[in-house]
């Protein structure tokens, strides 16, 4: 159980467009899910809370216009990137929790803005 | 804030070698979770640890939990080249219970 899918894998964007980035819960419900970026060889940075029926909280330094999340039902969580630009290219992560705290995550998406 | 360092960065062993590495937070955390990323993969939760000196064993992996709460370990006996990957531990943010602060990483290469 407790299985998380992100889609696309991967996506190649012109700079200027819009990417939208969707992250499931496949066998359980999670009324928060959370979005990481990762850039090669660092470790994972928290962007921001995606809280079910609510608005998004985002960490620091993290611009909300931006990387606006929905999470619009308890099995799905979506991040959409505007205006992407070439910095914008990463490694980009969800995950939900369960009762114990431990997080589950998705399998990424791999942005590269052209 | 808090910070959760990790050393070494990267370490390289030859397969039937043991292998450490070590967390330290900056904050005392109610729990210290471990997870492993393989190259190109997704970080996989392994264990969490929630007492004061905890040790918790999985085959050849042992976790550790300091006394204070605010450092662990992660010991891997005789590595096999299945170990290639990086290792975080992450704690919780203060007064959070489900956010977790990620460590800087270990990430262990073994070649045969």
């Amino acid at each position: 159980g407790a299985v998380v899918s992100q889609h696309p894998s991967w996506v190649i964007c012109k700079s200027g467009t819009s990417v939208k980035i969707e992250c499931r819960s496949l066998d359980f419900q999670a009324t928060t899910m959370f979005w990481y970026r990762q850039f090669p060889k660092q470790s994972l940075m928290l962007m921001a809370t995606s809280n079910e029926g609510s608005k998004a909280t985002y960490e620091q330094g993290v611009e909300k216009d931006k990387f606006l999340i929905n999470h619009a039902s308890l099995t799905l969580s979506t991040l959409t990137v505007t205006s992407a630009h070439p910095e914008d290219s990463s490694f980009y992560i969800c995950s939900a929790s369960l009762a114990r705290n431990e997080q589950f995550f998705g399998p990424g998406t791999r942005l590269t803005v052209l | 804030g808090q910070q959760v360092m990790q050393i070494p960065q990267y370490q390289h062993v030859q397969e039937g070698e043991d292998f450490t590495t070590y967390c330290n937070s900056s904050t005392t955390l109610s729990n210290i979770q471990w997870y492993k990323q393989r190259p190109g993969g997704h970080p996989v939760f392994l264990i969490q640890l929630v007492k004061s000196g905890e040790v918790k064993k999985q085959k050849r992996l042992t976790f550790q939990f300091g006394e204070a709460k605010k450092n662990s370990s992660l010991h891997i006996t005789a590595t096999q080249t299945t170990d290639v990957g990086t290792y975080f531990c992450a704690g919780p943010w203060s007064g959070t219970a489900s956010k977790l602060t990620f460590g800087t990483g270990t990430r262990l290469q073994v070649t045969l």
